[in-house]
């Protein structure tokens, strides 16, 4: 079964509005999350590593205002999208590392801003 | 230089044949490898780990070559349901965090 959750699956927002998508670890807990990012032929970027009870860490180039992260219990972590752009559509996916180097992914959330 | 490069295909084969993708790392103290399949718009799985000794799994065979910094994978007897993406995992000495290549297309047509 899924080690973790990740939803929704799809959406499709208006531009200048936000979009909130949230990743649950079922099963055990996870201090630790990671959100991707991932534009059509092009590889999994990594946008930040989200820290429970702490603020999440964000890798050069994304703006910690425009993408907020909290993670605010061991099971859950939230990206959200403000003021979403069409350049904002992509396929954001979240993990969890759990043991060495074991990647859970999350099934996956596909933005598209029209 | 890019951390993990992969040629991005596609790479366009028939049924039954055999193809092979190559993925170079840049950072000489990587320590973990990893062949990943994603298909369109879903999170990628875990095809198989790479070892310096090679392994393999059916008709799967994955290979590291630390000299020459990379590792490669090869599908024999390719089947129509091998169609996706094949990415390239590498964790770097010391880091939790892993790269990914951009991933090889890989279609397998009747």
């Amino acid at each position: 079964g899924a080690v973790v959750s990740q939803h929704p699956s799809r959406v499709i927002c208006k531009s200048g509005t936000s979009v909130k998508i949230e990743c649950r670890s079922l099963d055990f807990q996870a201090t630790t999350m990671f959100w991707y990012r991932q534009f059509p032929k092009q590889s999994l970027m990594l946008m930040a590593t989200s820290n429970e009870g702490s603020k999440a860490t964000y890798e050069q180039g994304v703006e910690k205002d425009k993408f907020l992260i909290n993670h605010a219990s061991l099971t859950l972590s939230t990206l959200t999208v403000t003021s979403a752009h069409p350049e904002d559509s992509s396929f954001y996916i979240c993990s969890v590392g759990v043991s060495g180097d074991t990647i859970y992914f999350g099934e996956g959330s596909g933005v598209a801003v029209v | 230089r890019k951390e993990v490069e992969q040629d991005p295909g596609p790479f366009n084969v028939p049924e039954g044949a055999t193809v092979a993708f190559n993925c170079t790392y840049s950072n000489s103290a990587s320590q973990s490898f990893f062949w990943y399949r994603q298909d369109c718009r879903k999170e990628p799985k875990l095809l198989m780990s790479v070892y310096s000794s090679g392994n393999e799994d059916g008709r799967f065979t994955a290979q590291l070559n630390r000299a020459s910094q990379y590792i490669s994978l090869l599908i024999r007897d390719s089947k129509l349901s091998d169609s996706a993406t094949y990415l390239c995992v590498v964790f770097p000495g010391g880091s939790y965090i892993p790269t990914f290549g951009r991933g090889t297309s890989l279609i397998v047509h009747p």
